[in-house]
């Protein structure tokens, strides 16, 4: 049981666009949302989290939004470079635990 | 200051032995989880280990199997390998428990590759 999503393997956009990467959740309990990068041969490595308490974070070219309603989240970045290509990580955690549930990432390609 | 390392970096086994894989934190951290990501899959939580007990643990079988040292490094262990342990495993650090905060900077090292032939 898959409670974590990303339905898009890839995403391919021209630097200086915005990049939109979704995921979707089916656990209503989830406590906080977090996104993750990879790069090839490194480890994921945290870049922006949101309480589910909130609708929006943003920490510098990162937004990331939550919507309840939809279990629906997206991470933003605004303007999207060419160090951005990475594999980017949804993970979610339940209340009271470090226990991260992770999705199966998307690949995305910032192209000249 | 150094980040998480792992040891070894690359691991071939047979099916049925038995491996041990290392993790060191970050400097300042005293939390370590373990992930295993399969190809094509996202990180799934094995368990974790806090004051050298295992606090939490996710849906792996018993052959899954842990140990955290005074100085706070730790190990993985895996008995009787089946072919389906071929996969990516990596170790996380953080500071203290879920309930001292919240979650999200676990500091993830590069990971060991275990491959079971």
């Amino acid at each position: 049981d898959q409670q974590v999503k990303q339905n898009s393997p890839s995403l391919s956009v021209q630097e200086g666009r915005i990049s939109i990467l979704n995921c979707d959740y089916t656990n209503s309990m989830f406590d906080y949302f977090l996104w993750y990068k990879k790069y090839p041969a490194e480890g994921p490595t945290f870049l922006i989290s949101i309480s589910s308490i909130k609708d929006k974070n943003e920490d510098g070219r990162f937004t990331v939004f939550l919507n309840k309603s939809a279990k629906h989240l997206s991470l933003h970045i605004v303007p999207s470079q060419p160090g951005d290509s990475a594999v980017y990580f949804c993970a979610a955690s339940l209340y009271n635990t470090d226990k991260l549930i992770f999705g199966t990432g998307t690949r995305l390609q910032v192209f000249p | 200051d150094a980040g998480v390392t792992q040891s070894p970096t690359h691991l071939i086994k047979t099916r049925g032995q038995q491996v041990t894989l290392r993790c060191s934190p970050k400097s300042g951290h005293d939390t370590v989880s373990w992930y295993q990501q399969a190809l094509g899959q996202g990180p799934q939580f094995i368990f974790q280990y806090y004051e050298e007990e295992e606090r939490q643990r996710g849906n792996f079988p018993d052959r899954f199997s842990g140990h955290q040292f005074p100085n706070y490094s730790s190990e993985l262990n895996v008995n009787a390998l089946l072919l389906g342990d071929s996969a990516l495993y990596l170790c996380a650090s953080s500071l203290g428990l879920w309930d001292r905060g919240p979650p999200g900077e676990q500091y993830f090292g590069p990971g060991t590759r275990l491959t079971v032939t």
